[in-house]
């Protein structure tokens, strides 16, 4: 698509569900990116995929926090047992490849978690 | 974990002011970005800066790359209405290998 497509775009769910988060970077992006936006904070690296493979999870925050990639396009984003505290927007970002710049950043999901 | 330490964290300013913000590190970085965010938005690209000392425009906004490589300014001429956001400084080619972002800046301009 001509941009990064995010969705849901809202979320709202009970303490203790699981939740699924979507993206659908720019065609042909090799590079996928998630990061976490908290109130009042800056970007928090979660994890970058790499086709389907993702060298590099080091920013999830806990073992609920899983991701994966297929056909090297769409990534969802799954956090299970969701806590209040993992309340955030949840942003991606494509790229054409793992450099410093051309990161196209999607809207976002802002998940609530009550 | 590296980090950037952006200020100020908000400002506002009178509609036609300069503004001045910048982001600084232990760490180099081969890149400094700035980037701009819109509420409901995600962040959009402004500046990007490759070379320690580099100065570069983009309409009103200027911004530099250290020399030392461990920090960068945003400059905002003849602030407007629509300048209203966060802006976000970033850097990569640290140790982490991937974009890192300051906390950003809040920007209201009174009309």
């Amino acid at each position: 698509g001509a941009g990064v497509s995010q969705s849901p775009s809202n979320k709202v769910t009970e303490k203790g569900k699981d939740v699924e988060l979507r993206c659908d970077p720019i065609s042909g992006h090799t590079a996928l990116y998630w990061y976490r936006q908290s109130l009042g904070q800056g970007l928090e690296f979660l994890i970058y995929f790499q086709g389907n493979s993702a060298p590099d999870k080091s920013g999830l925050p806990s073992d609920r926090f899983s991701a994966e990639r297929t056909g090297g396009s769409v990534s969802t984003l799954t956090i299970q047992r969701t806590q209040q505290e993992d309340s955030a927007v949840y942003l991606c970002a494509s790229s054409l490849i793992r450099t410093g710049n051309g990161y196209t950043f999607g809207s976002g999901t802002r998940l609530t978690v009550v | 974990g590296q980090q950037l330490n952006q200020s100020p964290q908000s400002m506002f300013i009178q509609e036609g002011e300069d503004v001045s913000m910048n982001c600084t590190s232990s760490s180099i970085f081969n890149t400094w970005l700035w980037y701009k965010q819109d509420p409901g938005e995600g962040p959009v690209l402004l500046i990007a800066l490759y070379k320690a000392g580099e100065l570069t425009s983009n309409g009103r906004l200027t911004a530099q790359f250290g020399i030392t490589r461990k920090d960068s300014f945003l400059n905002i001429s003849a602030s407007i209405p629509s300048d209203v956001g966060i802006y976000f400084c970033a850097a990569f080619g640290g140790s982490q290998g991937n974009l890192i972002f300051g906390k950003g800046t809040k920007l209201s301009v009174k009309p």
